[in-house]
C-alpha cells in the first residue's frame, strides 16, 4: 500500500541554522512527491514536486528538496532558516497507476519551529 | 503559482441546518477537485474526488448523502453539508488540478472553518 512518513512531529530550529523536514515514502510506479505547507488556519500552499529529471528540486522561499530513490526519501531543506518558515510542513506523493490519475497521500505532518 | 478560493472561510451554523461551501479555481481549468478533511493537528483527510460533469468519488466512510458534492464546470466545485451536527465541526479544504502541464500539481483553497452548534 502507498504511504508517507514523516517520522517527526515537531523540528526546532535557531534561526540562521540550516533546516531538514524528513520523508519517506512507499508506492508501486513512479513517485510523484510534493512539500506543501500550512500557516495555521490556513489551507496548503505548494512549495515544490519532483517529477522527472534533477533530483535536486528548488521551490519556493528558498527551500528544495533531494529525491533519494534507493532510500525512498525525500527531505525538504533550507540553508538558513527564518522565522516567518515556522509552519506545518506535508510531504505527500502521487502514485500514477496505469489508467488512473492518482491521489495524493500525505504525511501526518512535521511542526517547524524556528526560533530567533 | 495557481489560485483556488473557497468561500465562506468561516460559517457556524446551528444543528440541523445544510451549509454549502464553495470551491474555485480562479486562473485555472480545474477538471478534477478534491475535498478534504482535517481535525486539528492532525493531517489532510481525503473526503472525495470530483471531476468536472461526473458523480464524485467517495472515499470509504464517507457519507455520500450527507456531504453533497457538485462539480458542475471547471472552475467550480460545492461541498455542501446536510442536516449538520456538532461532530461535523472541522476545518474543510478544497483541492484543485488542471488540465496539460499542469496536471501533475494540486493547489489549495485557504479552507473553511465550520462550527455547527
Amino acid at each position: 500500500a502507498q504511504s508517507v512518513a514523516q517520522p517527526e512531529d515537531q523540528v526546532n530550529v535557531a534561526e540562521g541554522n540550516p533546516l531538514t523536514v524528513k520523508c519517506t515514502y512507499s508506492v508501486s510506479g513512479n513517485p510523484y512527491l510534493f512539500w506543501y505547507v500550512q500557516y495555521p488556519n490556513r489551507g496548503l500552499q505548494f512549495l515544490l514536486k519532483y517529477i522527472t529529471g534533477d533530483n535536486l528540486v528548488k521551490g519556493s522561499y528558498g527551500f528544495e528538496a533531494e529525491f533519494n530513490k534507493s532510500q525512498t526519501s525525500f527531505h525538504l531543506k533550507k540553508p538558513s532558516a527564518l522565522v516567518s518558515d515556522s509552519a506545518l510542513y506535508f510531504c505527500a506523493v502521487r502514485d500514477i497507476p496505469r489508467g488512473s490519475q492518482g491521489n495524493l497521500i500525505f504525511g501526518k505532518g512535521t511542526k517547524l519551529s524556528v526560533k530567533p | 503559482g495557481a489560485v483556488v478560493s473557497q468561500h465562506p472561510s468561516r460559517v457556524i451554523c446551528k444543528s440541523g441546518t445544510s451549509v454549502k461551501i464553495e470551491c474555485r479555481s480562479l486562473d485555472f481549468q480545474a477538471t478534477t477537485m478534491f475535498w478534504y478533511r482535517q481535525f486539528p493537528k492532525q493531517s489532510l483527510m481525503l473526503m472525495a474526488t470530483s471531476n468536472e460533469g461526473s458523480k464524485a468519488t467517495y472515499e470509504q466512510g464517507v457519507e455520500k448523502d450527507k456531504f453533497l458534492i457538485n462539480h458542475a464546470s471547471l472552475t467550480l466545485s460545492t461541498l455542501t453539508v446536510t442536516s449538520a451536527h456538532p461532530e461535523d465541526s472541522s476545518f474543510y479544504i478544497c483541492s484543485a488540478r488542471a488540465t496539460g502541464g499542469m496536471g501533475e500539481t494540486q493547489y489549495f483553497g485557504p479552507g473553511t472553518r465550520l462550527l455547527v452548534l
